[in-house]
């Protein structure tokens, strides 16, 4: 069964406390992870998409990498800004569309200064 | 360049109503999915149309349709509401494969 295991669940980082969030995940020939950030009340704000072994995408203070089971989102010298859920998501493999997501649970990072 | 619209942002319903939520995806996009979110289970798929046809369906019961337009806009209906439908109803549009999903604000309902 296709599964996205995130971890932690919960993470509380000092202001300049830099950190890596876990995505695992359980598909039979990936088609494309996907990180999102989330605030309360809204919905998930895409930040980046990696399609294969050893790829690394940066923006800002984040970096997310991908290796064969697993991505990683690296948040360097967070600032309290950067508090919000982050979700990691991959395609079902049906249909072949970016469309149909399988989410994890998510991260709930909060920054304090 | 618009986002994803979704209305209305809130609604509050009563046990066994039907009720109808509006996406307008992204200019160009010819993908649009939807998800509930709830606290316990996360984000989950429900379905997802391109041009106009249902590709593919989430494990969700009958009660919960939807449709797109030939302009792209799609709306989703649940009827006969349960309690456990309240959530936050997401809908994301993308070009197609291979391409990212860019989800809406969402729509709150809440069941009472």
């Amino acid at each position: 069964e296709d599964q996205v295991t995130q971890s932690p669940e919960a993470l509380r980082l000092q202001e300049g406390e830099s950190s890596s969030l876990n995505c695992s995940y359980t598909v039979s020939g990936l088609r494309g992870l996907f990180w999102y950030r989330q605030d309360p009340g809204k919905g998930p704000e895409f930040l980046f998409t990696l399609y294969s072994a050893g790829e690394e995408k940066e923006k800002e203070r984040l970096k997310a990498t991908l290796t064969k089971k697993e991505s990683f989102l690296h948040i360097t010298a967070p600032k309290p800004e950067d508090s919000a859920t982050y979700l990691c998501a991959v395609p079902l493999i049906y249909g072949g569309s970016q469309g149909n997501l399988i989410f994890g649970k998510g991260t709930k990072l909060s920054v304090k200064p | 360049k618009a986002g994803v619209t979704q209305t209305p942002r809130y609604l509050i319903k009563t046990r066994g109503q039907q009720v109808t939520l509006s996406c307008s995806p992204i200019s160009g996009h010819r993908s649009v999915s939807w998800y509930q979110q709830t606290p316990g289970q996360g984000l989950q798929f429900l379905f997802e149309y391109f041009s106009e046809t249902q590709r593919n369906k989430g494990n969700f019961p009958g009660r919960f349709s939807g449709r797109q337009f030939s302009n792209s806009r799609s709306e989703m209906n649940v009827s006969t509401l349960e309690l456990g439908d309240s959530a936050l109803y997401l809908c994301a549009s993308s070009l197609g494969v291979r391409t990212e999903a860019f989800f809406g604000q969402g729509t709150r309902l809440t069941v009472v």
